[in-house]
């Protein structure tokens, strides 16, 4: 199994709401990533998680924060949005990289919020 | 540092027709190269992968050979399908498992 889940699949918010994104694998995946994919664009990174320790973060602003409660789960938590953070949000997750190892990423169907 | 450079698209061909899609690259050491596809209002899905030098990766009749010697990694397809129309992302990844995307060429295949 290669799947990657995550929900909702669309949410609109306004910009005073709180809301959360949740992404699931059962790969047994250590490292997860949160992505952020503009129109006609390339997914940009956000955050990493290793091991459920937050190992990267891409200098995202603090109304986003990522949670990875437990080896198979990653949320990302919103509030105060903008409207310019409307996008996909993507989840992907991967074996943890050691020594030479370079493994390829899974990622899951996406969000796509709709800050108004 | 890393980075990847992609033709730029969009790439319009009739069915049947013959595919590639250039990708290069820059990179320090041996970095691992990958191709995504991903469909319209979908994620990205993991087409091929390559890990060494001369490696080929091949999928769905999609093959994509990893040239050292040219720094790329040249997506190509025998005969395209309606149902490829998609946007085709190449990527590598290296020391970290930091990926590193190009830009993306939107691909549509007309009957």
């Amino acid at each position: 199994d290669t799947e990657v889940t995550q929900t909702p699949k669309h949410l609109v918010m306004g910009m005073t709401n709180k809301k959360s994104l949740k992404c699931e694998q059962h790969m047994g995946h250590r490292a997860m990533y949160w992505y952020k994919q503009k129109a006609k664009k390339p997914p940009e990174l956000m955050f990493v998680y290793s091991y459920e320790k937050l190992s990267i973060n891409e200098s995202v602003p603090s109304r986003f924060s990522p949670e990875c409660p437990n080896s198979s789960l990653l949320n990302l938590h919103l509030h105060a949005l903008q409207p310019e953070d409307s996008a996909l949000y993507l989840c992907a997750s991967s074996h943890v990289p050691g020594g030479t190892g370079r493994y390829e990423q899974y990622f899951g169907p996406g969000t796509r919020l709709t800050v108004t | 540092g890393d980075s990847v450079t992609q033709m730029e698209g969009p790439v319009t061909l009739s069915e049947e027709a013959f595919l590639t899609i250039n990708c290069t690259y820059t990179a320090t050491g041996y970095p691992s190269l990958f191709w995504y596809v991903q469909y319209p209002g979908e994620g990205l899905q993991l087409l091929l992968k390559a890990t060494k030098a001369d490696d080929k990766g091949s999928n769905k009749g999609f093959e994509a050979t990893y040239r050292k010697e040219t720094t790329s990694f040249h997506l190509e397809k025998g005969s395209v399908q309606v149902s490829d129309s998609a946007v085709y992302f190449c990527a590598l990844s290296n020391t970290g498992n930091q990926f590193y995307f190009g830009t993306g060429t939107s691909l549509t295949v007309i009957p």
